[in-house]
């Protein structure tokens, strides 16, 4: 257990509805990273923050997703209007700043 | 965003042989990081490589950074069963500020 925790660890929805997920880093990271992993893929960047700050989004991540760390605490993830290639590990790491990233068990997004 | 190439992309051993997976980039880098991942599980941090030519070990795992810093390698000696999972080489993305992960070695041991 890294300190890292996500909630839902799985999440199961129909195409067309929106989901959150939240984040809750180590305390005293001031920096929080998602990723996207897919089947035999490696971690992909989405976004991450400085303290409450998103300092930088991957093209990746379209308009139907946002993150917010609004007090520069945990950080939530929405998917609006989820499509079937949505479909992934959601998965977000926390580290002091450039300093080795500890990830948390990921939330297991299906769309159907 | 910095790419990074991992072959092989599986791997499958005998229990007790040796194991090496290699990471490359076509441009230098500034560090690289290698995590494991089990079945199932998150990435797990294993170790930061900076300097050129840098040969670090953590008991039967070595791990290599080229002199030119756009190559490393993960070595296992002797691989036991507990080493099964996927291995990810990471460098540091666009602006630094965060890592971009290779797509991982998956390796397999049998007993």
């Amino acid at each position: 257990d890294t300190g890292v925790s996500q909630d839902p660890r799985h999440k199961i929805t129909k195409r067309g509805q929106n989901v959150t997920f939240r984040c809750d880093p180590i305390s005293e990271h001031n920096r929080l990273y998602w990723y996207r992993q897919t089947l035999g893929q490696g971690p992909e960047f989405l976004t991450y923050f400085q303290n409450e700050a998103q300092l930088e989004k991957s093209r990746l991540l379209s308009d139907r997703f946002s993150a917010e760390r609004p007090k520069g605490s945990f950080s939530t993830l929405e998917i609006q209007r989820t499509e079937q290639g949505d479909s992934a590990m959601y998965l977000c790491a926390s580290s002091l700043v450039k300093d080795t990233q500890y990830f948390g068990p990921g939330t297991r997004l299906t769309v159907l | 965003g910095q790419q990074v190439m991992q072959i092989p992309q599986y791997q499958h051993v005998q229990e007790g042989e040796d194991f090496t997976t290699y990471c490359n980039s076509s441009t230098t880098l500034s560090n690289i990081q290698w995590y494991k991942q089990r079945p199932g599980g998150h990435p797990v941090f294993l170790i930061q490589l900076v300097k050129s030519g840098e040969v670090k070990k953590q008991k039967r795992l070595t791990f290599q950074f080229g002199e030119a810093k756009k190559n490393s390698s993960l070595h296992i000696t002797a691989t036991q069963t507990t080493d099964v999972g996927t291995y990810f080489c990471a460098a540091p993305g666009r602006n630094n500020n965060d890592m971009r992960f290779g797509a991982g070695t998956r390796l397999t041991v049998k007993p």
